[in-house]
């Protein structure tokens, strides 16, 4: 069975940190293309970054650039995220989620999520 | 960045109903478009890519439509089941946008 879950979330103070695991299973992670997606509380879907099979390419949204680092690592079949200077703003459920392609690209699949509460 | 947007925002309707709900692009996006689902508190799920290809596994009652910049999403037959939040979302640039997602309630 195809699988992605997420560790790490949970409390942290404004400017702090926290880094996030995406365990992957079910399927050769290193020939997949992944990416993180987020969820304020209430709110729609928000994709914020994307890194490429070997971690050579790797995009940001202007949202998270220069506080956020995506990565991977092959071997141990899972994708991370560095998040600092965290703000009240980026509370929210962060879910990672496998690109798809065939004539256009898409999600599939996506992790149950983990929760990241930045307040004080 | 391509700016979605959905409509409605949220409905209402009984089980039975035909449902339509429509993604307006803001540029053209020739057929890369993908539909989710979301139920509560769970994870969002492939429903329809490429705009009119069904995700294997999923059931026949959902089919989508459109190109260019205006696309559907049809649900034949809404079932109780069919509770959720729907999204669009754009593949043809990065950052890959979403639609600010239409709210289903079966009456």
């Amino acid at each position: 069975e195809v699988q992605l879950v997420e560790s790490g979330g949970g409390l942290v103070q404004p400017g702090g940190s926290l880094r996030l695991s995406c365990a992957a299973s079910g399927f050769t992670f290193s020939s997949y293309e992944m990416n993180w997606v987020r969820q304020a509380p209430g709110k729609g879907l928000e994709w914020f970054s994307y890194i490429s099979t070997s971690g050579s390419t790797i995009y940001y949204a202007d949202s998270v650039k220069g506080r956020f680092t995506i990565s991977r690592d092959n071997p141990k079949n899972s994708l991370y995220l560095q998040m600092n200077s965290l703000r009240a703003e980026d509370t929210a459920v962060y879910y990672c989620a496998r690109t798809e392609y065939s004539s256009t690209n898409w999600f599939d699949p996506w992790g149950q999520g983990t929760l990241v509460t930045v307040s004080s | 960045d391509i700016q979605m947007t959905q409509s409605p925002s949220s409905l209402s309707a009984s089980v039975g109903d035909r449902v339509t709900i429509t993604c307006r692009t803001s540029q053209s996006i020739s057929s890369h478009l993908n539909w989710y689902q979301q139920k509560p508190g769970k994870a969002p799920k492939l429903l329809i890519y490429a705009a009119s290809s069904l995700q294997s596994g999923v059931t026949s009652r959902f089919s989508g439509s459109g190109s260019g910049t205006d696309f559907t999403l049809t649900i034949s037959s809404l079932q109780p089941e069919d509770l959720a939040t729907y999204y669009c979302q754009q593949s043809y640039s990065t950052p890959r946008t979403f639609g600010q997602g239409t709210k289903l309630e079966i009456k």
